[in-house]
């Protein structure tokens, strides 16, 4: 199976900072990767697919890059309700899905 | 807008057959994939398998032999099978449409603990 890494496990930032979450993967997966948030007790939401495509209704301030092993997720401006659990996944054809353990993301 | 709801036993036996429903609205189950993943704190996301087009499946081998994914297609509901539960599948387990490798959007979730 592919092995996604993400770093930090956790981080603490302030409104209006830029954050940055990182993923690697253990093979190149192209831009098989999507990110996604979940808070506690709601469903996961998707938040950037292959890579670096904004779902339809996410704010601008999320946008993804990388390909090949290496991918980030950017919030430019953080803002209260962006506090969250995220998790990036890969979708590479002919194996199984999987996800990274998860970035928790606090306000300070 | 699509909407999916996942139900069934909140408590399984162990050797037992975890068996859950999911039900779709807003969409029909005979189009796109639909996948089940589940979460626990150990192991964290896990996807488990798809069914694509009523009969199509894909599982993850590390439960492959154990797991069965279906449709009904005249209640639009998919259904997950997951034979001689353990501890182990303890988890929060999810429906989610799975279409064009984008996994959205994501049931509520449903708590399964297997215990006796």
């Amino acid at each position: 199976d592919i092995q996604m890494t993400q770093s930090p496990s956790s981080l603490s930032a302030s409104v209006r900072d830029r954050v940055t979450i990182t993923c690697r993967a253990s093979q190149s997966i192209n831009t098989y990767l999507n990110w996604y948030q979940h808070k506690p007790g709601k469903a996961p939401n998707l938040l950037i697919y292959g890579a670096a495509n904004v779902q339809s209704g996410v704010p601008s301030r999320f946008s993804g890059s990388g390909s090949g092993t290496d991918f980030t997720l950017t919030i430019s401006s953080l803002q209260l309700e962006d506090c969250a659990t995220y998790y990036c996944q890969q979708t590479y054809t002919g194996t199984p899905y999987t996800f990274g353990q998860g970035t928790t993301l606090e306000i300070k | 807008q699509v909407q999916l709801q996942e139900s069934g036993p909140g408590l399984v036996k162990p050797s037992e057959t975890l068996s859950l429903t999911c039900t779709v609205s807003g969409d029909s189950v005979s189009h796109n994939h639909w996948s089940w993943i589940r979460q626990s704190p150990e192991k964290g996301l896990t996807w488990i398998g798809y069914i694509y087009k009523t009969g199509t499946t894909k599982y993850n081998p590390s439960l492959e032999s154990r797991v069965t994914i279906s449709v009904d297609t005249s209640k639009n509901q998919l259904s997950l099978k997951l034979t001689s539960a353990t501890a182990a599948d303890t988890a929060v387990y999810y429906c989610v449409k799975s279409s064009r490798s984008r996994f959205d959007p994501w049931g509520q979730g449903t708590l399964v603990t297997v215990s006796s």
